[in-house]
């Protein structure tokens, strides 16, 4: 069965500080991957999704990048945090030609202070 | 769009009532639906899916409607119970796009 991790589950830093947030999948190979930001009791706004590897597509221009370094590895990174990037960090995956279903992870939240 | 700007709607319901929950999509060319459940600190879960040539799936106390004439779609709990206080989510997946597209969500709150 497919799993997806994200880590670390919480994290706190201080504004102008890096950033960097993991996801894995496993159980699945090719998917579709995405990252998404979740504001306190706000919808699912979509970040970057990556169709293979290397390929990073970006939905909202800011101080966030993302990399995907292996198939199923997925990096949000930060090189110097706002305030305004708190907020509840979602990894999900796809395949459109296998279950279909976009299946999320647990997510991280991150406090910037 | 993503509405993530906006605030939730919120449903309220009496325990062992029903509810249903409603959800406008935008395209028409959307070939594939899901309602995701999420509870507080976690992540989406899928709850049923539906496909655009149907009208009608029924999982365990849940059905979802699709509405292809008014771009509508809708999620119905049966016999609600507080379990089900949660954040719901539709999406629908364009037939040649690769992203989801996601509604505002709705906050279902189960009064005792």
């Amino acid at each position: 069965s497919q799993t997806i991790h994200q880590w670390p589950a919480t994290l706190v830093q201080p504004v102008g500080s890096p950033l960097s947030l993991e996801c894995t999948v496993e159980g699945t190979s090719n998917p579709n991957l995405y990252w998404y930001r979740q504001a306190a009791g706000r919808g699912l706004q979509l970040l970057f999704y990556s169709v293979g590897i290397g390929q990073i597509s970006s939905e909202v221009p800011q101080n966030l990048s993302a990399s995907r370094p292996q198939d199923r590895q997925f990096i949000l990174s930060s090189k110097k945090l706002l305030l305004s990037d708190s907020g509840f960090y979602l990894c999900a995956w796809w395949r459109r030609q296998g279950t279909d279903t976009q299946y999320f992870g647990p997510g991280t939240r991150l406090t910037v202070l | 769009g993503e509405s993530v700007g906006l605030h939730l709607p919120t449903l309220s319901v009496q325990e062992g009532d029903n509810s249903i929950i409603n959800c406008a999509y935008s395209n028409s060319a959307s070939d594939y639906f899901i309602w995701y459940k999420q509870e507080s600190g976690k992540g989406p879960q899928f709850i049923i899916d539906i496909r655009s040539n149907m009208d009608k799936r029924q999982g365990q106390r849940v059905t979802v409607l699709l509405n292809k004439t008014v771009k509508h779609l809708s999620l119905q709990i049966a016999a609600t119970q507080p379990g089900d206080s949660a954040v719901y989510f539709c999406a629908e997946a364009p037939r040649d796009g690769q992203n989801f597209v996601f509604g505002p969500g709705t906050r279902l709150s189960v009064l005792p």
